[in-house]
């Protein structure tokens, strides 16, 4: 079966300090992989998805950036964090082919904090 | 443009009643629907999807939706609430290039 990991499970860092948020996905090859934002437990925002190896498509410019380096590892990056990059940031996977069929799997989040 | 609402913030239902979590939505062409929930500090699980054929899905826990094409809705149901249902509920539609739209959410509270 399939399993989508996400770590760490809760970050405190510091203004201006650098970010890498890591999701593996297992059991299922050439998924869609996504990275979504979540505020005071409510809406959440696309902030890049990814159909293959090194191809990241980015929905809002920002602080952050994201990497596939392998085909079932996401990764979310930033180089100086900002007090507004707080948030509950969701790892996502779906089935490549699914189209619209496929539903979106969701990792348990890190909850990220800045001070 | 394709859009999803949840027009109520939270919903209160006692125990052992129904409840419904509503949802409407926007879309050119066929809706492909998904309701996801979410407990605290967890990540979004997946309920029940409408592709196409009968206007009720069933899914998991209980919950079914229904397909309402001329309203343009898929209301969450389940028949008798339970407190761990507590939870919130997101109502979702396949956008493009594999992406979902997510509504706002509503809290779903059960009590005793």
């Amino acid at each position: 079966s399939q399993t989508i990991h996400q770590w760490p499970a809760t970050l405190v860092q510091p203004v201006g300090s650098p970010l890498s948020l890591e999701c593996t996905v297992e059991g299922t090859s050439n998924p869609n992989l996504y990275w979504y934002r979540q505020a005071a437990g409510r809406g959440l925002q696309l902030l890049f998805y990814s159909v293959g190896i090194g191809q990241i498509s980015s929905e809002v410019p920002q602080n952050l950036s994201a990497s596939r380096p392998q085909d079932r590892q996401f990764i979310l990056s930033s180089k100086k964090l900002l007090l507004s990059d707080s948030g509950f940031y969701l790892c996502a996977w779906s089935v490549g082919t699914g189209g619209p069929h496929g539903p979106q799997h969701f990792g348990d989040g890190t909850r990220l904090s800045i001070l | 443009a394709q859009s999803v609402a949840q027009p109520e913030d939270q919903v209160n239902v006692a125990e052992g009643n129904p409840l419904t979590v509503k949802c409407t939505y926007s879309v050119s062409g066929n809706p492909y629907l998904f309701w996801y929930v979410q407990y605290p500090n967890r990540g979004l699980q997946f309920l029940l999807k409408y592709i196409t054929g009968d206007n009720l899905v069933k899914g998991s826990y209980g919950f079914e939706a229904e397909f309402n094409k001329s309203q343009t809705s898929f209301h969450l149901k389940k028949p008798s609430a339970l407190v761990s249902d507590s939870a919130l509920y997101f109502c979702a539609l396949y956008s493009s290039a594999s992406k979902i739209i997510f509504g706002s959410g509503t809290r779903l509270s059960i009590r005793p």
